[in-house]
């Protein structure tokens, strides 16, 4: 158990329709990452949050939102909804700030299928 | 942009035997590397990491290789075992930014 929570497991919706995932990264991890997989894919980066801050942006659609919440939770918003974007949505934390590194763990993904 | 690739897609290895796996990175800014496993249906797993300033660190049973003259990094996996079989990423991070992935190589131990 790598200590990332996210919700729900599974989730399927129609085309058209928005989904919220959620994410609870590790007890004093400050990092939020979230990113995509589809189907025999690699990791996608879609963004990143830093202590309620946008910290970096990678290949996020403007139908794609995300947020950190004041006690770190974070959630990814996902709207219009097209078939292409059935996918696993892993989010991953870490304590990583400006200047230091460390790695990130992941939770075990939302499995999102848009039909 | 620049980004992490993987020279083999896919590697299959009897069980016994020594895993390599290779990743390129080329971002000559980045300063940390991991390693992760990814189990079908599962997250990926931390499995080892090494920041620039090293040139090799060991693990259990594990070892990573860093040659930053040739932007070159690997896995070497020793005496693999059928529960080694996964998606092995490897990813590069600079300063604490966001985490870049390599499309992953699928590790089959063959009994």
């Amino acid at each position: 158990d790598s200590g990332v929570t996210q919700t729900p497991k599974h989730l399927i919706t129609a085309t058209g329709q928005r989904v919220t995932l959620r994410c609870s990264p590790r007890s004093g991890d400050l990092s939020v990452y979230w990113y995509q997989q589809s189907l025999d894919q690699g990791l996608q980066f879609l963004i990143q949050y830093y202590n309620g801050e946008e910290r970096a942006k990678g290949n996020i659609l403007e139908r794609f939102s995300a947020q950190q919440f004041p006690d770190l939770h974070s959630e990814l918003n996902l709207s219009s909804l097209e078939l292409g974007d059935s996918a696993l949505y892993f989010c991953a934390s870490s304590v990583v700030g400006p200047g230091s590194d460390t790695e990130a763990f992941f939770g075990q993904g939302t499995r999102l299928t848009v039909v | 942009g620049e980004s992490v690739g993987l020279h083999l897609p896919t590697l299959s290895v009897q069980e016994g035997d020594n895993s390599i796996i290779n990743c390129a990175y080329s971002n000559s800014a980045s300063d940390y590397f991991i390693w992760y496993k990814q189990e079908s249906g599962k997250g990926p797993q931390f499995i080892i990491d090494i920041r620039s300033n090293m040139d090799k660190r060991q693990g259990q049973r594990v070892t990573v290789l860093l040659n930053k003259t040739v932007k070159h990094l690997s896995l070497q996996i020793a005496a693999t075992q059928p529960g080694d079989s996964a998606v092995y990423f490897c990813a590069e991070n600079n300063y604490g930014q966001n985490f870049v992935f390599g499309p992953g190589t699928r590790l089959s131990v063959l009994p």
